[in-house]
């Protein structure tokens, strides 16, 4: 069965600091990678997709993930925070014809 | 614009007393899903339409069911909430089981 892994619980930040959250996957094939952001009281959206291709994925609000296939990893940047970033962040996988499947998440928060 | 609704977007029952959550989708997407998220967790899948067909993740609880009359209508029903029920529920929409996903805005469901 696939499994998500986030590292940190929660990252406390100033703004203008840079952003690396960690995900790790297990899953032996093929990969769909995906970084979700839910902002206070709001519903979830999508930051940014791996599918095939160029492994430094850029999304939006300068958002940046980097998938390393033989470290199982799907880390996202971000060079500058913003206070604005405060949110929860999800890192989700889904392989073959197996359901998404998401981390226990981030909650990030970015002080002044 | 295509999107997920949700209604409503707060839901507030008594212990044992049913409740049904809606959700609607203008994406034409072939595929429903519907997610429990409690509070600081990562979102669980409970179950999902295929088209017409219903596929039930194997622990989810069979006091949770759901009927989907047509493409663009799904409804959750809650038969007996308890207060381990208090949650999100999150619907989402997908072409063909395809990986990505697109959200609605959630049902918060509150329990008394």
């Amino acid at each position: 069965a696939q499994s998500v892994s986030q590292h940190n619980h929660h990252v406390i930040l100033s703004e203008a600091a840079s952003l690396e959250l960690g995900c790790n996957y297990s899953y032996g094939g093929t990969v769909n990678l995906f970084w979700y952001v839910q902002y206070p009281g709001q519903h979830l959206q999508l930051l940014l997709k791996y599918f095939s291709g160029d492994p430094l994925v850029k999304g939006i609000k300068g958002f940046e993930a980097e998938f390393i296939k033989s470290k199982f990893s799907f880390n996202l940047r971000k060079p500058s925070v913003q206070w604005s970033d405060t949110a929860e962040y999800f890192c989700a996988v889904c392989g073959g014809n197996t359901p998404l499947v998401f981390g226990k998440g981030t909650r990030l928060s970015v002080i002044a | 614009d295509a999107m997920v609704i949700q209604n409503p977007r707060y839901q507030v029952t008594q212990f044992g007393k049913p409740v049904t959550l809606s959700c609607s989708q203008t994406l034409n997407h072939n595929v429903m899903y519907w997610y429990q998220q409690k509070s600081s967790q990562a979102p669980k899948l409970l179950f999902h339409y295929y088209d017409k067909d219903f596929n039930n993740e194997a622990d989810t609880p069979d006091n949770f069911q759901s009927r989907r009359p047509n493409t663009s209508f799904c409804f959750l029903d809650i038969r007996s909430p308890g207060l381990g029920d208090a949650a999100m529920y999150l619907c989402a929409t997908s072409r063909d089981s395809g990986p990505e996903q697109f959200f609605g805005p959630g049902t918060r469901l509150t329990v008394l």
